[in-house]
């Protein structure tokens, strides 16, 4: 079992909608990252959290630390919003690690 | 600009060839790492660093080498190319002072091995 899964995998929808993609970790954290990845593209940070909740625009990102358990809200989605957008987690100890989820492919109809 | 940057954007290699890949940050960050992102697969750690003089291996660190002689610096050594390592290929940094800030990232490099 991976220790970053994402959900959904791949995900569709028409603008305007409210998006949700989903991120559990089974270890223990000292960050959370929410990247995101456009096609044949650089990879950019949207998010860094280590709790609570943080907004920018239409994006909002939540996180549960008992539950270990993140989430990434697009409001008012649009086309552009299409591409890949990835949950990576920074380990507890000191300098922890970076490990990524599969990330989940986000594609926005107009 | 504050920033990652990340070189070549480009490369084709033929087997058995040996080049090295570019990683430098201008944000004092401590924690520098390479990555392969391949379709299907995530991206997967090959080497990381918390510091300079102090390298580590990732998950897939065969076939490659790193060094961190400075803090700005940390580039990946291909000893001698297979066409297993076409990938694309990103650098990152974080953590300033000991504590997790924003990772930047590099452009990537897709590099072909023939």
């Amino acid at each position: 079992k991976n220790e970053v899964e994402q959900s959904p995998q791949n995900l569709t929808a028409q603008e305007g909608e409210f998006i949700t993609i989903n991120c559990s970790y089974s270890v223990g954290i000292s960050a959370l990252h929410w990247l995101q990845q456009h096609p044949g593209g650089g990879i950019v940070s949207l998010f860094m959290l280590s709790s609570g909740k943080k907004k920018h625009g239409r994006l909002i990102a939540t996180i549960n630390i008992q539950e270990k358990h993140s989430s990434l809200h697009i409001t008012a989605s649009h086309p552009r919003d299409s591409a890949v957008y990835i949950c990576a987690v920074h380990g507890g100890t000191s300098y922890g690690k970076l490990t990524f989820g599969q990330g989940t492919i986000l594609t926005v109809h107009p | 600009n504050a920033g990652v940057t990340q070189t070549p954007k480009f490369q084709v290699l033929k087997t058995g060839q040996s080049m090295t890949l570019q990683c430098a940050q201008d944000m004092n960050h401590e924690y520098m790492s390479w990555y392969r992102q391949d379709p299907g697969m995530g991206l997967r750690l090959i080497h990381y660093s918390v510091g300079a003089g102090i390298t580590d291996q990732g998950e897939v660190p065969n076939g490659y080498n790193v060094s961190r002689s400075t803090t700005e610096d940390f580039p990946l050594r291909l000893l001698s190319a297979a066409p297993s390592q076409t990938s694309v290929y990103f650098c990152a940094s974080s953590y300033q002072g000991g504590i997790a800030v924003e990772a930047f990232f590099g452009q990537g490099t897709r590099l072909t091995v023939v």
